[in-house]
C-alpha cells in the first residue's frame, strides 16, 4: 500500500523558514520515472503546485515561488523535504505531498492527508 | 506558464443528470490533462489522467475527453456521492491546476 504523510510545524511566524517533511512508503524514489511533489491549498481556494523532485534528483519549481523553495530527498529514509523561506500570512495553506508514478500516468495518483500551516505573528 | 480555466465555477444538478465540466488551456497541452475530485476536508483524488484514462477504482460514470486546449469531464449519471469540487490539471509544462468547479446536488 502506497502512503505519504506530511509533517512539520502548524504555526510559523512571518519571515521564518518553513520546513516540511514527506515520509512515504510502498514505493521507492530510486525507481525510474518516480517523482514526489508538493501542492498547497489556501483555505477555500484552489490547488497550487509548488515543487517536484524525481528519481534522478532533478528538481522543478513553481515559477512564482522558485526563489523561496528548495526540495530535496533522502532515499534511505524514504523522505522528501520542502523548505520555503520568508513565510508570509498569504502562505497559510494546507500543504500536500503527492506521488507521480511515472510518465505513463504523469498525474498525482496518491496524495498525503495534508498538513495545515498557519503563518501568523 | 500555462493557465487553466474551468467552467462553470459552480453547478447544481439532480441525481441522475448528465453533468459536464469544461477545462481550457492557454496553449496546447496535447493530452497531458488530469481531473481530480476533492471533498471538504479531504485530499484530492485522481479520477482521470491523460485526458481520458480512468484511474483504477474510479466509477465508470466518470469520463474525460479532449485534446489540445479543450477538455471535458463528464459524469454520466450524477450520484449523491459526487457532490464535490473538481479540478483539472495540466502536466505538459510543469503543473498547473484550474480554479475548480463545485458540483452540488439539487
Amino acid at each position: 500500500q502506497v502512503t505519504l504523510r506530511e509533517s512539520g510545524p502548524a504555526l510559523v511566524k512571518p519571515t521564518q523558514t518553513l520546513t516540511l517533511t514527506c515520509t512515504f512508503s510502498g514505493f521507492s524514489l530510486n525507481t525510474s520515472e518516480m517523482c514526489v511533489s508538493w501542492v498547497r491549498q489556501p483555505p477555500g481556494k484552489a490547488l497550487e503546485w509548488l515543487a517536484l523532485i524525481d528519481w534522478d534528483d532533478d528538481k522543478y519549481y513553481s515559477t512564482s515561488l522558485k526563489t523561496r523553495l528548495t526540495i530535496s530527498k533522502d532515499t534511505s529514509k524514504n523522505q522528501v523535504v520542502l523548505t520555503m523561506t520568508n513565510m508570509d500570512p498569504v502562505d497559510t495553506a494546507t500543504y500536500y505531498c503527492v506521488r507521480i508514478p511515472g510518465h505513463d500516468v504523469g498525474a498525482f495518483d496518491i496524495w498525503g492527508q495534508g498538513t495545515m500551516v498557519t503563518v501568523s505573528s | 506558464d500555462i493557465q487553466m480555466t474551468q467552467s462553470p465555477s459552480t453547478l447544481s444538478a439532480s441525481v441522475g443528470d448528465r453533468v459536464t465540466i469544461t477545462c481550457r488551456a492557454s496553449q496546447s497541452i496535447s493530452s497531458w490533462l488530469a481531473w481530480y475530485q476533492q471533498k471538504p476536508g479531504k485530499a484530492p483524488k485522481l479520477l482521470i489522467y491523460k485526458a481520458s484514462s480512468l484511474e483504477s477504482g474510479v466509477p465508470s460514470r466518470f469520463s474525460g475527453s479532449g485534446s489540445g486546449t479543450e477538455f471535458t469531464l463528464t459524469i454520466s449519471s450524477l450520484q449523491p456521492d459526487d457532490s464535490a469540487t473538481y479540478y483539472c490539471q495540466q502536466y505538459d509544462s510543469q503543473w498547473t491546476f484550474g480554479q475548480g468547479t463545485k458540483v452540488e446536488i439539487k
